[in-house]
């Protein structure tokens, strides 16, 4: 899996939107963009991914640059239970179901703080 | 539809004793990956299985070791425990479709070794 790089921490206060960059320069033509969050002492969670066009979840917007080396993740309106570590990760999607490596390779993420 | 299930939650172990962990992937999930958590290393993989062969591995030493059963659940085994191996230990699901599909995490084993 290609790397990622995301600055180390972000502040938002409550309730204004959010945004969380990642560069991914090396991306290849079929790494899918992840996105996972940790909240502490628990299992990372999924909050969206895509390919090539923005998505739109309940949780969350991921905007992917046109030469997708960058992505960001949107979150409209920031809550305290926003507060976590956000992992962006790319994933090969490659052509083959079952063949390849499904494994995730995390760095260190964002940590988010979310002011009341 | 039941998430991704390990047991047990929370281990206490002595130095030299070994310990098995399981999980257990959401149903019709073919894949199993295993991690592990310390606040030095971070998120770290530990090997992953699909259709119970073993696809990769990662740099750990061979007191690691695991295993996928033909129902996909899994399991992961430390033998000799150190100090060290104090971390939280987490595994993965996904359907099999690769970057395609998101990857589902159970909510981890937080094993202590005293």
């Amino acid at each position: 899996d290609a790397k990622t790089t995301q600055p180390n921490s972000m502040e938002s206060n409550e309730e204004e939107p959010v945004h969380l960059p990642c560069n991914h320069s090396t991306i290849s033509g079929t790494d899918y963009i992840h996105w996972y969050l940790q909240l502490p002492s628990q299992g990372p969670e999924y909050v969206i991914h895509g390919l090539t066009s923005n998505v739109n979840n309940r949780m969350a917007s991921l905007a992917i640059a046109e030469d997708r080396k960058s992505s960001t993740l949107i979150l409209h309106r920031a809550t305290l239970r926003d507060a976590a570590v956000y992992y962006c990760i790319l994933r090969d999607g490659g052509r083959y179901s079952g063949a390849g490596s499904y494994q995730l390779t995390f760095g260190k993420g964002t940590k988010l703080s979310v002011i009341p | 539809k039941a998430g991704v299930t390990q047991t047990p939650r929370y281990l206490i172990k002595t130095r030299g004793q070994q310990v098995t962990l399981s999980c257990s992937p959401i149903s019709g999930h073919r894949s199993v990956s295993w991690y592990q958590q310390t606040p030095g290393q971070g998120l770290q993989f530990l090997f992953e299985y699909f259709s119970e062969t073993q696809r990769n591995k990662g740099n750990f030493p061979g007191r690691f070791s695991g295993r996928q059963f033909s129902n996909s659940r899994s399991e992961m085994n430390v033998s000799t425990l150190e100090l060290g191996d104090s971390a939280l230990y987490l595994c993965a699901s996904t359907r099999g479709d690769r970057g395609r599909t998101e990857a589902f995490f159970g909510q981890g084993t937080r094993l202590t070794v005293v």
